[in-house]
């Protein structure tokens, strides 16, 4: 089965950066993390789920919520079977579980299926 | 900014059957949208139910089913069990590869 593990989530100041990394594996069926679009979900405490960023197969296209776009950047090394989350400028409210997701598709608007099971950052001084 | 409504809370009784709804305030969810369903609960991930409208993930029991009712999408669970108290959040996709959570609702099996 996919197995999606977060690290780099901690306590880091306001205005300051992070890069949250998710190691991917557990694929088959001759299918492999290069084959599917990637996002991050975040959710603060107490709070409900809100989309972060979404990275397309081919790492051709990204997309933001207005909430961190210019902020943060998704990326992935598919050599590595790997998503990463670079996050700079942080406020307080970017604090929250970040959650690694796998999509069904390699295509933009393929839905989430796969969750690890999340990394915390706090922003807090 | 698109708000993305669900029923902040409901109960059910054990053996009952629920109906949670997903969308929006002034406009209809249809299955473009390609809403799907989460389960959450406390301290855990979420788990993926449903996705483009009504196709159940692997491993998700045959009493959660996902529909278009009227102008919202719909979670169903039929014959509620008491570990089926959770969360429950939809996503709704907006095109342009963004992604709109509902607000979840809290269920309670009581």
């Amino acid at each position: 089965e996919v197995q999606l593990l977060e690290s780099g989530g901690g306590l880091v100041q306001p205005g300051g950066s992070l890069r949250l990394s998710c190691v991917t594996s557990g694929f088959n069926f001759g299918f492999s993390f290069s084959n599917y679009a990637m996002s991050w979900v975040r959710q603060a405490p107490g709070k409900g789920l809100e989309w972060v960023a979404t990275i397309r197969a081919d790492s051709g296209s990204t997309y933001y919520a207005d909430s961190v776009k210019g902020r943060f950047t998704i990326s992935r090394d598919n050599s590595k079977n790997t998503l990463y989350l670079q996050m700079s400028s942080l406020r307080a409210e970017d604090t929250a579980v970040f959650y690694c997701v796998k999509e069904i598709g390699g295509y933009i608007g393929s839905p989430f299926d796969y969750w690890g099971q999340g990394t915390l950052v706090t922003v807090s001084s | 900014q698109t708000v993305v409504t669900q029923e902040p809370s409901f109960s059910v009784s054990p053996g009952g059957t629920v109906t949670l709804t997903c969308g929006f305030s002034s406009a209809s969810v249809s299955t473009t949208h390609c809403p799907s369903w989460y389960q959450q609960t406390p301290g855990q991930a979420p788990r993926t139910l449903i996705y483009n409208t009504n196709i159940r993930t692997s491993g998700v029991p045959d009493r959660f089913s996902g529909s278009i009712l009227g102008n919202k999408a719909a979670l169903t669970i039929t014959g509620a069990q008491a570990d089926d108290e959770s969360d429950y959040y939809c996503v709704l996709y907006m095109g342009v590869g963004i992604w709109v959570f509902g607000g979840g609702t809290k269920l309670s099996v009581l």
